[in-house]
């Protein structure tokens, strides 16, 4: 168990949509890390958000949108989804500890856009 | 274009063998380098890393070594165990590890019996 949380396991959902992915980071963790894994392009970083500030920003398209509240836990919201949107995506933190900049992973939200 | 490569998607190891996984990359400001195992229906679990100032890490059977000038890294796993078949992801990273990290398509360790 990695300590990062990730709500819902899985989200059905239809074309035109929008949804939000939550994530709780590892108890200590300042920076939250969003990635999409689709079976095609990989593991692909998203955004980061470091102690409620957008810090870097990877492959985000501009529907998807993502936030850090103040008790550390961040949101990705995704909107107008579309078919190729469906894909697992993961919630990374860091920052505690020992070891500051190895990212710890979240079992991931499964999304099926129908 | 592809930054971090796993040219092995498969690779195939007997019980108590060595495994060795590699990665290439092609973005010289990549100065920290991770590897992850990932379960299927689970997600990447941190194994090692190593930093671009260092040439090899090593904790308990896992040894990460790094050739910068040759732009490769490899994970050696001694002895290997039926519990480490799994896929076995290379990433990297430009600042530091603090950022977000590129990784490789994946290597998928089966270790035989």
């Amino acid at each position: 168990d990695s300590g990062v949380t990730q709500t819902p396991k899985h989200l059905i959902t239809a074309t035109g949509q929008r949804v939000t992915l939550r994530c709780s980071p590892r108890s200590g963790d300042l920076s939250v890390y969003w990635y999409q894994q689709s079976l095609d392009q990989g593991l692909q970083f998203l955004i980061q958000y470091y102690n409620g500030e957008e810090r870097a920003k990877g492959n985000i398209l501009e529907r998807f949108s993502a936030q850090q509240f103040p008790d550390l836990h961040s949101e990705l919201n995704l909107s107008s989804l579309e078919l190729g949107d469906s894909a697992l995506y993961f919630c990374a933190s860091s920052g505690a500890g020992s070891r500051p900049y190895e990212q710890y992973f979240g079992p991931g939200t499964r999304l099926t856009v129908t | 274009d592809q930054q971090v490569k796993q040219n092995s998607p498969s690779l195939s190891v007997q019980e108590g063998r060595i495994s060795i996984l590699n990665c290439d990359y092609t973005n010289s400001m990549f100065d920290y380098f991770l590897w992850y195992k990932k379960y299927p229906a689970e997600g990447p679990t941190f194994l090692i890393s190593i930093s671009s100032i260092k040439d090899k890490n090593e904790d308990g059977r896992f040894t990460v070594f790094l050739n910068k000038s040759a732009k490769h890294l490899s994970l050696h796993i001694v002895p290997s165990q039926p519990g480490d078949s799994a896929v076995y992801f290379c990433a990297a990273s430009e600042g530091g590890g603090a950022d977000g990290l590129t990784f490789g398509k994946g290597t998928h360790l089966i270790i035989q019996p």
